[in-house]
């Protein structure tokens, strides 16, 4: 079993849909969670942290279910420049901090 | 701020070659990754640099794989020989240190994408 795990898409979505990516996670000493952004051909940039409280970004939602160790990313009033893969991370900082990626869900906002 | 730098952009080379890839982290970042990510998967570590000490070398294929980080700072990656499922993009990231918190937060470089034919 894949230690991150994310739906596989791709998700083609109108503008201003609103869409979700789970992520659910196998290592429950996993402590910090967190939402990557890759544009096509480019590298993976953060785009959010998740908490266990549930997190707001404008239009962006993250929330984290640790006893069920999993993981969401709600996107509402999808936007054409949102088009992208999202990468689920987790990171256990006993095992160094390495960066744990989820395989990506890959969205495409349609006009 | 300068980012992490990374070379070359492409390369292309034939099974059994070998090839080198080249990383400049971001200045006064201690820690240095190189990640593996092969089309339609997620980056996947290599190893882990601690200033010039590794950190984490467990899913580096050592039979033909190779990384050095002299002085603490660049840091070189080498494939040799090279293999058709080596096709991929190298990705280095850097970060100030190890542990929690901003600090931890991972900068990626524009990364080297390698087709071995």
């Amino acid at each position: 079993r894949k230690e991150v795990e994310q739906d596989p898409g791709p998700f083609n979505v109108p503008e201003g849909a609103t869409v979700a990516f789970n992520c659910t996670y196998s290592n429950s000493a996993s402590q910090s969670f967190f939402w990557y952004r890759q544009d096509c051909r480019k590298e993976p940039k953060l785009l959010m942290s998740v908490y266990s409280s549930g997190n707001e970004d404008g239009r962006f939602t993250a929330q984290l279910n640790r006893a069920s160790q999993y993981i969401s990313l709600l996107i509402r009033d999808s936007k054409l420049s949102d088009s992208a893969t999202y990468l689920c991370v987790v990171i256990n900082y006993n095992q160094g901090g390495k960066l744990i990626f989820g395989q990506g869900t890959e969205l495409s906002v349609k006009p | 701020e300068a980012g992490v730098a990374q070379s070359p952009r492409y390369k292309i080379i034939e099974k059994r070659q070998s090839v080198a890839f080249w990383c400049n982290p971001i200045s006064g970042h201690a820690t240095l990754y190189w990640y593996q990510q092969i089309l339609g998967q997620g980056p996947k570590l290599l190893i882990q640099f601690q200033n010039n000490g590794v950190v984490d070398d467990s899913q580096l294929p050592k039979d033909r794989f190779s990384a050095e980080r002299l002085k603490g700072v660049d840091s070189t990656l080498k494939i040799q020989p090279a293999k058709l499922e080596d096709s991929a993009v190298y990705l280095c990231a850097s970060s100030l240190d190890i542990g929690s918190g901003s600090s931890y937060e991972q900068y990626f470089g524009p990364g080297t994408r390698l087709t071995v034919t």
